[in-house]
């Protein structure tokens, strides 16, 4: 069965620090789909990334970049020079097999970014 | 507007009530999915639209739980005789669908209470 483990309930940190969300991803297959999702205050999921298994190129997008590692079986993010803005809750999931149908979601971060 | 209508967005009910819950999903997106979200549980997949396709069932908690899906657009979870575990966020997503990848979507969600 798959599971994903996101350790850290909650983080706190200063505006401009770097911040990590840790997430830990159990699965039998060899093909799945990773994905983050920040769900702010509103509530309204919101899509940041999707890697799949065969590709464990880290991947930078402004201040975000993650860190893919099939090893430790973990899929980590780091937000750069975190902004208030930036808070939120963070979840990671995974989609087993080849269709990205039905996704198993972490129990989420909630990052307070303080000014 | 442009994203996923979810109605009503608040819904009070008292126990051994049915309650409809709507989505209207991003027009042209032909897949739709409703997870549930609750502190207990977390985010939990419920069920999953596909065009014409039979919908994956797998996530309903019970078999007082339904949704149907009108014309490949509209949505509606309907819950029979509401418990109070039934309390929570239930959310919408759609994607494109084909081929999926996993980048859902999500409306604001409906919050029920079963009093």
């Amino acid at each position: 069965a798959q599971k994903v483990t996101q350790a850290q309930t909650e983080i706190s940190v200063v505006e401009k620090e770097d911040v990590t969300l840790d997430c830990v991803y159990e699965t039998r297959d060899t093909t799945y789909y990773l994905f983050w999702y920040k769900q702010p205050p509103s509530g309204e999921l919101v899509f940041l990334i999707r890697r799949n298994s065969f590709d464990e190129q880290n991947e930078i997008s402004g201040r975000y970049s993650w860190n893919f590692q099939k090893s430790t079986s973990s899929f980590n993010f780091t937000i750069t020079a975190s902004q208030v803005v930036d808070s939120a809750v963070y979840f990671c999931a995974l989609s087993e097999g080849g269709s990205a149908r039905q996704l198993t979601f972490g129990s989420g971060t909630q990052l307070t970014v303080l000014p | 507007g442009a994203g996923v209508s979810q109605s009503p967005s608040n819904k009070v009910t008292e126990k051994g009530k049915d309650v409809e819950l709507r989505c209207d999903p991003i027009s042209g997106h032909t897949a739709l999915y409703w997870y549930r979200q609750s502190l207990g549980q977390g985010l939990e997949f419920l069920i999953y639209f596909q065009g014409n396709s039979a919908p994956d069932k797998s996530g309903l908690p019970s078999d007082r739980f339904s949704a149907e899906r009108t014309g490949g657009s509209v949505s509606t979870l309907t819950i029979q005789r509401t418990q109070q575990e039934d309390s929570a966020v239930y959310l919408c997503a759609s994607s494109l669908g084909q081929p999926n990848t996993g980048e859902l979507f999500f409306g604001e969600g409906s919050r029920l209470t079963v009093l």
